[in-house]
């Protein structure tokens, strides 16, 4: 099992371009979720889903779009990236019932200029 | 929303010694506390977790408390050895995870030889 492959690793963009951070997992887990991490802030919520076709908004989904259409990936889409969007997001697996917990994966780093 | 404090940003103990880290929680709903471990450039790894029907869970060093009343879980980590060096947050959720994750700030935990 690869877990959960998140790419890029890293990726500049220009403001207003638009991007999709991918996201899959070989786990067979319901749930995904998306994170962007900042310092001093911990992790915080864009968006989540239980299963495939069914998604929601987090704390922080102003910018972002997200579709499930498979259980095995979860792409996350700025639409029009803006210097506030620099960050490191993750994206995180775990099975129905959260048995074993989320499992993250190594993140995306992103830089918005 | 949920809200997650964590407390302290920033913690120093000899080897050897035992380190603790709060959190209290706001959401009375929230029903599954998990910790990770982050360590540099790479995404959090789940070290424990504990649900609202158990007061305490142990695995080996670490060990979770849970107080449902006061809205308060605490990591407790014995013998700590230079390996646990690292940044630990908490989270919380509310749909036993199905949700996505609220987590604190972070302390970075720092193990002087």
């Amino acid at each position: 099992n690869a877990g959960v492959t998140q790419t890029p690793k890293f990726q500049v963009l220009k403001t207003g371009q638009s991007m999709t951070l991918q996201c899959a997992q070989d786990m067979n887990h319901e749930y995904m979720s998306w994170y962007r991490q900042d310092p001093g802030m911990g992790l915080r919520l864009i968006h989540y889903s239980v299963g495939a076709g069914i998604t929601d908004q987090g704390e922080v989904p102003n910018g972002y779009n997200v579709s499930r259409s498979t259980t095995e990936d979860f792409p996350l889409r700025l639409l029009s990236a803006a210097p506030s969007q620099t960050s490191v997001y993750f994206c995180a697996s775990s099975l129905q019932g959260n048995l074993g917990g989320y499992t993250f994966g190594s993140g995306t780093r992103l830089t918005v200029v | 929303g949920e809200n997650v404090e964590q407390h302290p940003s920033t913690l120093s103990v000899q080897e050897g010694d035992s380190a603790v880290i709060k959190c209290t929680y706001s959401d009375s709903a929230s029903n599954y506390f998990p910790w990770y471990k982050q360590e540099l450039g790479k995404g959090p790894q789940l070290i424990i977790d504990i649900r609202s029907n158990v007061g305490e869970k142990k695995d080996q060093r670490i060990a979770v408390t849970l107080n449902k009343t006061a809205k308060h879980f605490s990591l407790h980590i014995t013998e700590t050895q230079p390996e646990d060096s690292a940044v630990y947050f908490c989270a919380a959720s509310r749909g036993g995870g199905a949700d996505g994750l609220t987590f604190g700030k972070g302390t970075h935990l720092i193990i002087q030889p």
